[in-house]
């Protein structure tokens, strides 16, 4: 059974700071993984989606890693921004499928001006 | 181009009431998928349609609960009657699809429906 773990759970940082987030699968059988931003009360926004094939991904200040053999990836974000305060989260399909999303429970950013 | 749109966006219904949730996917999507996320725990998968159909629906809780995708269009989550655990944020996503059973393709989410039971 697949299951996702975030750490840390939450992250306070002041403005500017590069972060990392971590995620971890049990399962490295994996087609890919996305990671998500959830803002309150909305819904999740895909930020990168790694195809398995691949080592990263980037998006603006964002870049995502995947280390399948280990059962990792990594979110980094550069140059943190107040904007940038929101639950990550990190998904991948459960074993023997490319769609049916695990998450993990996310970490939640707060970036301090 | 409009993203996924759920309705309504809060609903607080008594236990043993029937309660329907609405899904618009992006509009050429062909993959629909519902995914629900009771107090604190993991968003969890519910079940995934290609299109009018069901491919996989063994995330859904009990019978309590139907889906449909009529026309293969919009779909509609029907909790009836319902517990008080069956409280939470449902959310709908919906992708492109591709090469059958092969090709990955993100998820877009829906803003979700917070579901209240009392």
């Amino acid at each position: 059974k697949q299951e996702v773990t975030q750490i840390p759970a939450a992250l306070s940082v002041p403005e500017g700071e590069n972060l990392v987030l971590n995620c971890s699968f049990t399962d490295s059988a994996i087609y890919n993984l996305q990671w998500f931003r959830q803002d309150p009360g909305k819904g999740l926004t895909s930020l990168l989606l790694i195809q398995s094939s691949q080592r990263e991904q980037t998006s603006g200040r964002l870049n995502a890693s995947l280390d399948k053999s280990s059962g990792r990836s990594t979110l980094y974000i550069a140059a943190s921004q107040p904007g940038d305060s929101a639950t990550y989260l990190c998904a991948v399909p459960v074993e023997g499928s490319n769609y049916k999303l695990t998450f993990g429970k996310g970490t939640l950013l707060t970036v301090n001006p | 181009e409009a993203g996924v749109t759920q309705f309504p966006s809060h609903s607080v219904i008594e236990k043993g009431q029937t309660v329907t949730l609405r899904c618009d996917p992006i509009s050429g999507h062909d993959n629909l998928y519902w995914y629900r996320r009771v107090m604190g725990k993991e968003i969890k998968f519910l079940l995934h349609f290609v299109k009018e159909s069901k491919q996989d629906e063994s995330g859904m809780p009990n019978n309590r609960f139907l889906a449909e995708r009529t026309g293969g269009t919009y779909s509609t989550l029907k909790v009836q009657p319902a517990e008080l655990e069956d409280s939470g944020v449902y959310f709908c996503a919906s992708s492109q699809g591709g090469l059958e059973g092969r090709r990955t393709d993100t998820q877009y989410f829906g803003p979700g429906t917070r579901l209240t039971v009392l």
